[in-house]
């Protein structure tokens, strides 16, 4: 079946303004997480979520980032007020489970944010 | 705090070489540890799982082996193609870090024809 998708593929953005990312996890996987990819950083847990539910948000580096995830399936991360250190791949993966240890997570291609 | 260590940063090897990239972790109570190929502007593509319990996983030209004593994992290339240029990526599931994955920097790998 499809795999993870993201969307939009690119975003540019001014300092300042709020952006949205979305996810489309794998049909039928019950977790999924998103990751940060930058430059000097490597890439970075962000947040984790078990059905609807985040019990694990302990990587979101700021109070300007937000995530949520409705139907237990898209999910859409949010950053407020962008700065120019948010600039960054932004990549999403599911997982059947989310069951610690025993899941492979699928990634998604990712989100490049370019913050002007 | 685990800490996800890949040597080298970049290699560059004629096709039809074999090759192995290593992957070095700080904290050894771990799930199990990924290997990932990046292939440039795409995500992550999962090559081998190995849970704690195993030693290694085999995929094709790829072997991974895992010592969770000593904290290290390699991945093993077998007479490698241009194909296989990409960024490797290991990652640990750490027992205390429920399903959240740590990753390593990678691993620029080029086979050049």
């Amino acid at each position: 079946g499809a795999g993870v998708s993201q969307s939009p593929s690119n975003k540019v953005t001014e300092k300042g303004k709020d952006v949205e990312l979305r996810c489309d996890p794998i049909s039928g996987h019950t977790a999924l997480y998103w990751y940060r990819q930058s430059l000097g950083q490597g890439l970075e847990f962000l947040i984790y979520f078990q059905g609807n539910s985040a019990p694990d948000k302990s990587g979101l580096p700021s109070d300007r980032f937000s995530a949520e995830r409705t139907g237990g399936s898209v999910s859409t991360l949010t950053i407020q007020r962008t700065q120019q250190e948010d600039s960054a791949v932004y990549l999403c993966a599911s997982s059947p489970r989310g069951l610690a240890g025993t899941d492979t997570q699928y990634f998604g291609p990712g989100t490049r944010l370019t913050v002007l | 705090k685990q800490e996800v260590t890949q040597i080298p940063a970049a290699l560059s090897v004629p096709e039809g070489e074999n090759l192995v990239l290593n992957c070095s972790f700080t904290d050894s109570a771990i799930y199990n540890l990924q290997w990932f190929r990046q292939d440039p502007g795409k995500g992550l593509t999962s090559l081998l799982l190995i849970q704690s319990s195993q030693r290694e996983q085999t995929s094709g030209r790829l072997n991974a082996s895992l010592d969770k004593s000593s904290g290290r994992s390699t991945l093993y290339i077998a007479a490698s193609q241009p194909g296989d240029s990409a960024t490797y990526l290991c990652a640990v599931n750490g027992e205390t870090s429920g399903s959240r994955l740590t990753f390593g920097e990678g691993t620029q790998l080029t086979v050049n024809p």
